[in-house]
């Protein structure tokens, strides 16, 4: 497809499950962005790649998020043993040079219950 | 500290008025970009516009205009005669030449009454 492609669009989790986010983006972009969104917040950073490099994992909430894109292209954010405070929407972006436009996918709206 | 702060959370307009989105920025970096987006119902973010931080030229775009000023670190963004379809949430983001993120701001949302 043309965009940032996110599945599932909707999950919900029961308090402990492991879940697997799935991002699939623009073809041929370097660099790919993973953000949490609260409800009624602006995304905070969770993690980049740049191809199957993961320069910066600073923004990841604690070592129950871990995030991987294996061959530079499709990425994967699970989140083990999921908590309450975990619900939120997860953004995936693809950039196709630093700093110019990040085209943004819809989401996975993921709750915790 | 915040690095992007949209201080308007919420603002209602009429149709056909004119709007202006606030965003102010902090970074040390001399090189950064700024940046508008849009987040309709749908939950995508839309792009709007990108500026770097050697280009204080102000930008208009159809309805969309842009004020940049590095003396008050803004980056405001004005929409002309508004439309219902202006409805939305608006954020503005940083990205730092020496960084790997873009900063975003918590949003305003804007809702434009028919």
């Amino acid at each position: 497809g043309a965009g940032v492609s996110q599945s599932p669009r909707y999950k919900v989790a029961k308090r402990g499950q492991d879940v697997a986010l799935r991002c699939d983006p623009i073809s041929g972009h370097v660099s790919l962005f993973w953000y949490q969104q609260a409800l009624g917040q602006g995304p905070e950073f969770l993690t980049y790649f740049q191809n199957e490099a993961q320069l910066d994992k600073s923004g990841l909430p604690s070592d129950r998020f871990f995030a991987e894109r294996p061959e530079g292209s499709v990425s994967t954010l699970k989140i083990q043993r999921t908590q309450q405070e975990d619900s939120a929407v997860y953004l995936c972006a693809s950039e196709g040079q630093k700093n110019t436009e990040a085209f943004f996918g819809q989401g996975t709206r993921l709750t915790v219950v | 500290a915040q690095k992007v702060t949209q201080a308007q959370t919420e603002i209602s307009v009429v149709e056909k008025e004119d709007v202006t989105l606030d965003c102010v920025y902090e970074t040390r970096d001399t090189t950064y970009y700024l940046f508008w987006y849009k987040q309709p119902p749908s939950g995508e973010l839309v792009f709007l516009i990108r500026r770097n931080s050697f280009d204080e030229q102000n930008e208009i775009s159809g309805r969309y205009s842009w004020n940049f000023q590095k003396s008050t670190s803004s980056f405001n963004f004005t929409i002309t005669a508004s439309q219902v379809v202006d409805s939305a949430v608006y954020f503005c983001a940083l990205s730092e030449n020496t960084g790997n993120q873009f900063y975003f701001g918590t949003g305003t949302s804007l809702t434009v009454i028919p």
